[in-house]
């Protein structure tokens, strides 16, 4: 079946840093999501790209649909203490008449310290 | 109220018990979706509903039995369950079960069989 390989599993950081991962699909996407969770939380929606090739910003955070479209990086700059938390990723493939069916990665942790 | 709601947010039961969780939408979406997230694993599709049909069920035990009485609200009923069941129960909905594949998760409910 359908898997989505995000790395890294873990991060350690200072405050300020910046951060990237990413999520690789062995099968293509036409949409790309990054949600954030904290502990004892849903997941929130951070970013949507709905194109190959496409940069999007949300503040401080920066997404990219991988040209190839099995892949997508999130970037988060200048990292403040409230970035921690668990980012996954996630892919839907939209193919007539099947459901909105989302393929989720399996989480980087944040750790960001102060 | 805002989002996506859901009730109780923690649950403790005995393996014997019947007990229902409940998921309440207040974006005009209609598709809705439960979802199962265990430590360490990704998150787990349960079941879609668009228009108030189910759509999906991913083979999900029969001691699971899932409601949609209309386009707001979902519920999950529950009855004999394994301490295996024990996890966190999200509930996400959509604009369309065929959309462009954004969610919106609600804050989970921790459930503990014991």
């Amino acid at each position: 079946g359908q898997q989505l390989n995000q790395s890294p599993q873990s991060m350690f950081i200072q405050e300020g840093e910046d951060v990237s991962m990413n999520c690789t699909s062995s099968s293509i996407f036409n949409t790309w999501l990054w949600y954030k969770q904290d502990p004892g939380e849903g997941p929130v929606l951070l970013i949507a790209l709905y194109k190959a090739g496409e940069l999007t910003s949300n503040g401080r955070l920066t997404a990219q649909f991988g040209i190839t479209r099995k892949d997508s990086f999130l970037n988060i700059s200048a990292s403040i203490p409230s970035d921690v938390g668990i980012y996954f990723c996630a892919g839907h493939l939209h193919y007539g008449g099947a459901t909105n069916k989302l393929i989720f990665g399996t989480g980087t942790l944040l750790a960001v310290q102060p | 109220e805002t989002g996506v709601t859901q009730t109780p947010r923690h649950l403790v039961m005995g393996m014997t018990n019947k007990k229902s969780l409940k998921c309440e939408q207040h974006l005009g979406h209609n598709a809705m979706y439960w979802y199962k997230q265990s430590a360490k694993k990704p998150l787990e599709l349960m079941f879609v509903y668009s228009l108030e049909e189910r759509v999906e069920n991913n083979s999900v035990p029969s001691r699971f039995s899932p409601e949609c009485p209309n386009s707001s609200h979902l519920f999950l009923h529950l009855h004999t369950l394994q301490p295996e069941d024990s996890a966190l129960y999200l509930c996400a909905s959509s604009q369309d079960q065929r959309g462009a594949g954004e969610q919106y998760f609600g804050p989970g409910t921790r459930l503990t069989v014991t």
